[in-house]
């Protein structure tokens, strides 16, 4: 069946680039996202990207999709305090009702 | 221009009574999804609906849990005789189409905890 797994937690100093990778099994999946869980709160959709493309970059935010391997990951460049939080990769068929998430990846952020 | 709208924020039930969500979507959205998040887990998609019919219902356990979204009023997602494993946050999303629905904006959710 579907999945999609990523790792549970990162770590990164004040400043740096985040990188948050993600796997998923679906070689059907049209749309991947990420979303953003802060403690307490509902998600919150940060991008999404159509399988037929390979990159999409908005602000601090670039997405990357290899398609063959399956992978995608998320940069946050000059990563802040007020982006620590949980970082669910997902993904949807052609329908996208139904989306696919990760168990979330946890964010910290040090000085 | 409010977003969707979740209530309770938080329920306690006792095990074996009813527990009821209440979810209003984004002004203009006719779709509604249901996802629970067990602790320390992803979101599991529970069901769709548009007014008044259920589109998806393959993430729906088989007994006990119920939804719908009437033409006028919220959509209810309905347990009934809650088990302490029901205890989890119930979220909620709208897109404004079927077409649209890689947009789904999410609640902040009602999170169950059965004694």
């Amino acid at each position: 069946g579907e999945d999609v797994e990523q790792s549970l937690f990162l770590s990164v100093r004040e400043g740096d680039s985040s990188v948050i990778n993600c796997t998923y099994t679906d070689s059907s999946s049209t749309y991947l996202y990420w979303y953003k869980q802060e403690p307490g709160a509902g998600l919150q959709l940060l991008t999404y990207i159509f399988s037929n493309m390979d990159m999409k970059q908005d602000q601090r935010l670039t997405v990357l999709l290899n398609k063959k391997d399956k992978h995608l990951s998320l940069r946050i460049a000059d990563t802040q305090t007020g982006d620590s939080a949980i970082y669910f990769c997902a993904e949807s068929g052609s329908s996208a009702s139904k989306i696919i998430f990760g168990s979330g990846t946890r964010l910290s952020i040090r000085p | 221009n409010a977003g969707v709208m979740q209530n309770p924020r938080h329920l306690v039930r006792r095990r074996g009574q009813e527990a009821r969500l209440r979810c209003s979507p984004m002004k203009g959205h006719s779709h509604v999804y249901w996802y629970r998040q067990l602790p320390e887990e992803g979101l599991k998609f529970m069901v769709y609906l548009q007014k008044e019919n259920i589109i998806d219902e393959s993430g729906m356990p088989k007994e006990r849990f119920s939804a719908e979204f009437p033409k006028e009023g919220p959509s209810i997602l309905r347990i009934q005789q809650v088990v302490r494993g029901d205890s989890a946050a119930y979220f909620c999303a709208s897109s404004p189409s079927r077409d649209r629905s890689y947009e789904q904006y999410f609640g902040p959710g009602t999170r169950l905890t059965v004694t």
